[in-house]
């Protein structure tokens, strides 16, 4: 059980390039969202979703797309690389109480050091 | 909008103190919350989940408290050890709105 695992580690893009941060979790959980952590601002919510086929914009979407055409995998695109998205990036993932609501615990990748140059 | 605040933002403390970490929100209306751990240049930890049903969690030494009509959380670490330094992050959670965090209290443990 390998967790919320997150690829590449690090990752340096000049402005306009593009990529897409991968992030897998096989606990078959249906939650699972982007965060980005700046110092002085704290984790902010770039994306999430719900289940299969759904996603939903968090906090600070600008920038960036994603899609999850599987239970597993999560992926997060940056269209167009610019120096405000310089960044760590988590990755989280969480199953849903059954019936209910609410959520379990959430389970966090060990990130992706981004800088845009 | 939920805003979730902790205090202090840094602490020092001298090896085997007693101490206190501070979470507040100001939305009450929260399903659960979250204490983490994150190392420097690492991912978050899950410490310690409260459900609003609930008023308090251990784990260890660690133990956590809920009083939601307050909007408060407390982070009680005994015998403080300098493998405890680290920064700790509390986070709420609302139905199907994801986790709000906090921005975190830098601990540190002195030998």
């Amino acid at each position: 059980n390998a967790g919320v695992t997150q690829t590449p580690k690090f990752q340096v893009l000049k402005t306009g390039q593009s990529m897409t941060l991968q992030c897998a979790q096989d606990m078959n959980h249906e939650y699972m969202s982007w965060y980005r952590q700046d110092p002085g601002m704290g984790l902010r919510l770039i994306h999430y979703s719900v289940g299969a086929g759904i996603t939903d914009q968090g906090e600070v979407p600008n920038g960036y797309n994603v899609s999850r055409s599987t239970t597993e995998d999560f992926p997060l695109r940056l269209l167009s690389a610019a120096p405000s998205q310089t960044s760590v990036y988590f990755c989280a993932s969480s199953t849903r109480r059954l019936g209910q609501r609410r959520y379990n615990e959430q389970f966090f990748g060990p990130g992706t050091r981004l800088t845009v140059l | 909008k939920q805003e979730v605040t902790q205090i202090p933002a840094a602490l020092s403390v001298p090896e085997g103190e007693n101490l206190v970490l501070n979470c507040s929100f100001t939305d009450s209306a929260i399903y659960n919350l979250q204490w983490f751990r994150q190392d420097p240049g690492k991912g978050l930890t899950s410490l310690l989940l409260i459900q609003s049903s609930q008023r308090e969690q251990t784990s260890g030494r660690l133990n956590a408290s809920l009083d939601k009509s307050s909007g408060r959380s407390t982070l009680y670490i005994a015998a403080s050890q300098p493998g405890d330094s680290a920064t700790y992050l509390c986070a709420v959670e609302k139905g199907n709105t994801p986790l709000v965090f906090g921005k975190g209290t830098r601990l540190s443990v002195i030998a």
